[in-house]
């Protein structure tokens, strides 16, 4: 079974301090992927990355930033955590045959 | 870019009856369309999937029907059970990225 897991589960956050998702993979997957879920917006993506090393940037990339550092591994930053950036944050990994990807149980995020 | 509409927000139906969602895009060049199912407080799930050199694909109770020309295609859940109570996300895409709807609410009545 894919197995995609992320940490924390909760956060809560101050304004303006510094935020890190992490996700962990091991699907050896080469595509991992950050969504936001928010009530009336669905899933959102924000930023995404092909393999080791690479990031992309998704739909709604402001205020956030990505590391990919090994094929397992990758993070979701955010540099000056806003109340607007409260939501729940879902990782994923793809890109095998299938075309399926395998999300993480998410991460409530609440900045204050 | 890419734009996906997901027709239902809401769908009530009672057990054992069908269920129909649908979804339209706007992309000729989509190849791929995925449907995931979110239960209560839960992640994501895969549930089935379609892709642009098929019309049709059935896996149990679970049927996805395309029409490219029109741009459209749906989910239908047949001989509904309460277990498919959950929230149903359409994708649109290919295998590098996908767009989703915005989600339709699924709720099977006894």
């Amino acid at each position: 079974e894919a197995a995609v897991t992320q940490s924390p589960r909760n956060k809560v956050a101050v304004t303006g301090g510094k935020v890190t998702l992490s996700c962990n993979q091991t699907n050896n997957h080469n595509n991992m992927y950050w969504y936001r879920q928010d009530t009336g917006h669905g899933l959102r993506l924000i930023h995404y990355s092909y393999g080791a090393g690479s990031t992309e940037k998704g739909d709604i990339p402001d205020g956030y930033k990505a590391s990919r550092p090994s094929q397992e591994n990758f993070s979701l930053i955010l540099e000056l955590a806003t109340p607007s950036q409260t939501s729940v944050y879902f990782c994923a990994s793809g890109g095998g045959s299938s075309y399926e990807q395998y999300f993480g149980p998410g991460t409530r995020l609440t900045v204050l | 870019g890419e734009k996906v509409e997901q027709h239902e927000s809401t769908l009530s139906v009672r057990e054992g009856d069908s269920a129909v969602i649908n979804c339209t895009y706007t992309d000729t060049a989509s190849s791929y369309f995925p449907w995931y199912k979110q239960e209560a407080g839960k992640s994501l799930h895969f549930v089935i999937d379609i892709r642009s050199n098929v019309d049709r694909k059935q896996s149990q109770r679970l049927i996805v029907l395309l029409d490219k020309k029109a741009k459209r295609f749906s989910l239908h859940i047949t001989a509904t059970q309460p277990e498919d109570s959950a929230i149903y996300f359409c994708g649109v895409g290919d295998n590098s990225k996908l767009i989703w709807g915005l989600g339709t609410s699924l709720v099977v009545n006894p």
